[in-house]
């Protein structure tokens, strides 16, 4: 079975800095999803990234971006010029390429302050 | 466009009821997942269901089931309430594009089971 460990329970950072969550997973599969998800204090599930395991280049949305090590099966986000409004739980989640069904492991999440 | 909907937003029952939630999906999309999410965890996997099919479940008992409707609507029940399920229960919808499925989540629906 899939597993996704998340080894910083708690993390924070300045407002304006850049800060990397970690995030590492375990799967005998070659093809396969990533994603970050950020769940702020309402609870709401919002996707963040996505990274599909057949690229090697690491996915970027605006202040996110991804490092993706396929072959240490480690998969970090990094939020640059961080904003109060970042601050959330963030889950890793994993999802394999089947053929019938698509669920998403997640990790325990971590939990970002952003200081002012 | 309105996202994933879901209702009731809290809910409180006493052990052994049954409880119903739920779930509208993104106007296109055809795949409902329910997930449950214990206080300070992440979500656990309970079914996906995709064009009234079931896709997928996880490791939960038969007191859990689930329905997909003909409008990809979606309903979790739950009988036999215990303790333990108090929990935030979350449904997503998805669709399928160029770069796979991708799952988009609505509010949640607040359990208590006293």
């Amino acid at each position: 079975a899939q597993t996704v460990t998340q080894s910083q329970p708690e993390m924070s950072v300045q407002e304006a800095e850049t800060v990397t969550l970690s995030c590492t997973y375990d799967t005998s599969e070659s093809d396969y999803y990533l994603f970050w998800y950020k769940q702020p204090p309402s609870r709401q599930m919002i996707l963040v990234i996505r990274q599909e395991a057949y690229k090697q280049q690491n996915a970027t949305e605006n202040r996110f971006s991804v490092n993706f090590q396929k072959a240490a099966k480690s998969f970090s986000l990094k939020i640059s010029d961080s904003q109060l409004g970042d601050a959330a739980m963030y889950f890793c989640a994993y999802r394999a390429q089947e053929t019938s069904g698509s669920r998403l492991t997640f990790g325990e999440g971590t939990q970002l302050t952003v200081n002012p | 466009d309105a996202g994933v909907t879901q209702s009731p937003t809290h809910l409180i029952k006493t052990r052994g009821q049954h409880v119903t939630l739920r779930c509208s999906p993104i106007s296109g999309h055809k795949s409902v997942s329910w997930y449950q999410q214990v206080l300070g965890q992440g979500p656990q996997f309970i079914f996906q269901y995709y064009e009234k099919e079931e896709r997928g479940r996880g490791n939960f008992p038969d007191r859990f089931s689930a329905r997909q409707f003909p409008n990809y609507s979606s309903e979790l029940n739950v009988n036999a309430l215990l303790l333990g399920d108090s929990a935030l229960y979350l449904c997503a919808s998805s669709y399928t594009d160029r770069g796979g499925e991708t799952q988009y989540f609505g509010p949640g629906t607040r359990l208590l089971v006293l």
